[in-house]
């Protein structure tokens, strides 16, 4: 399988705990975006890196969140101290114009 | 500020029927482009189309039409004889010149046998 992948795909956590979670883009893509999608809503964009460095980041993307591309391949998005409302769907996509390429996602539950 | 909006929430329709997904947007930029996704019940985001704000041609794809007026700002997308494997939630989308995308909030399109 060549598309963008993501781990894990289901992930059910504590609220306070961390959660990291692991994007694999498709391997010429050079962009790579972050998404949250809750229930019933379309997906909200969070942050955004062109190789390693990362251009732009949501409002949404508080202190606690945190991504990382450390060699301009695979990304991580990390979430601190973990609260209910967190609980979303995250979506990584990669895209090496402007066709972007969404994975699976990895769904988040915070107990 | 950037804006999608997808004011059908849910769309029923029966087989064969042909059926039109509206999209409203909102932006101040002259040089954008625009989307459609399809979410299967599967979950994954699958990409149909993308426009760029300097091409107001329509595209016909298969059973597939989408329709860009940039004087109403809206990019409707068309499935003509709908079938089952049709049903999903369907989402247009606004991507700006610092590559920041916008999505609306869907409709869900049932296609019954």
């Amino acid at each position: 399988d060549t598309g963008v992948s993501q781990d894990p795909r289901h992930k059910i956590t504590k609220r306070g705990q961390n959660v990291t979670f692991r994007c694999d883009p498709i391997s010429e893509h050079n962009r790579l975006y972050w998404y949250r999608q809750t229930l019933g809503q379309g997906p909200e964009f969070l942050t955004y890196f062109q190789n390693e460095a990362q251009l732009e980041k949501s409002r949404l993307l508080s202190d606690r969140f945190s991504a990382e591309r450390p060699k301009g391949s695979f990304s991580t998005l990390e979430i601190q101290r973990t609260e209910q409302g967190d609980s979303a769907m995250y979506l990584c996509a990669s895209s090496l114009s402007n066709e972007q390429y969404f994975g699976p996602g990895t769904r988040l539950t915070v107990t | 500020a950037q804006k999608v909006t997808q004011a059908q929430t849910e769309i029923s329709v029966v087989e064969k029927e042909d059926v039109t997904l509206d999209c409203v947007y909102e932006t101040r930029d002259t040089t954008y482009y625009l989307f459609w996704y399809k979410q299967p019940p599967s979950g994954e985001l699958v990409f149909l189309i993308r426009r760029n704000s300097f091409d107001e041609q329509n595209e016909i794809s298969g059973r597939y039409s989408w329709n860009f007026q940039k004087s109403t700002s809206s990019f409707n997308f068309t499935i003509t004889a709908s079938q089952v494997v049709d049903s999903a939630v369907y989402f247009c989308a606004l991507e700006d010149n610092n590559n920041d995308m916008r999505f609306g909030a869907g409709t869900r399109l049932t296609v019954k046998p």
